[in-house]
């Protein structure tokens, strides 16, 4: 069964340090979703891609992530420096093309900063 | 943006009985979505409600979309075990280009023998 990929499962990195995710979504799929959860709460999204372009990046904090997927296939999330308050679950989803909202999630990257 | 209020935030039962958990928002959605997430794991989707009024069953789960496309609730009967889980509702707003999918704040239930 088709699933969404996400590297590394866990990640513990200093305040200061850069970190990055990365995602590869269901084969296919036109739209990829980035999400953070903070434990027990529901997910936010960050940025959302239809192919190769950002169609919804207002709730990501530009002065320190980033976000790109170069060939519209596998996408990087990066955060440099990491803060203290960026501790969670970094999550992942994608769903076949920009008006279809059944989103398929990866297991996510729990990030811890220390 | 959007909020999606969820209740009960936490629900602690025993096996058997039955639970609903509620969706609330003052914004109208174009459908709703229900998914489960375990500890450690993504979230796995469930159903998606798109028609006013609708009502969807899955084995002993039932979802219901409010008439005005606000709201939604889950019913669960005799609950079991393995029904422990975050639950999280999630509606879609088409936005031009794309459709936008928001999370409400989650329901944590857990199910003892």
């Amino acid at each position: 069964e088709a699933e969404v990929a996400q590297s590394p499962r866990y990640k513990i990195t200093e305040k200061s340090q850069a970190v990055a995710f990365w995602c590869d979504p269901i084969s296919g799929h036109a739209t990829l979703y980035w999400y953070r959860q903070i434990l027990g709460q529901g997910p936010e999204l960050l940025v959302q891609f239809q192919d190769e372009s950002v169609v919804d990046d207002s709730q990501l904090p530009k002065d320190r992530f980033s976000a790109e997927r170069l060939k519209g296939v596998d996408s990087t999330l990066k955060i440099q420096p990491a803060e203290l308050g960026d501790s969670a679950m970094y999550l992942c989803a994608s769903s076949t093309g920009p008006r279809d909202t059944e989103a398929f999630f990866g297991q996510g990257t729990r990030l811890t900063v220390v | 943006t959007q909020l999606l209020e969820q209740s009960p935030q936490f629900l602690s039962i025993q096996e058997g009985e039955n639970l609903t958990v509620y969706c609330n928002s003052s914004s109208v959605f174009s459908s709703l979505q229900w998914y489960r997430q375990e500890p450690g794991e993504g979230p796995v989707l469930l159903v998606t409600v798109v028609t006013g009024g609708e009502v969807k069953k899955l084995k002993r789960l039932t979802f219901q979309f409010g008439d005005a496309r606000k709201d939604s609730s889950l019913h669960i009967t005799a609950a079991q075990p393995g029904d422990t889980g975050l639950y999280l509702c999630a509606g879609a707003e088409n936005t031009g280009t794309a459709s936008k999918l928001t999370f409400g704040t989650g329901t944590r239930l857990q199910v003892t023998l």
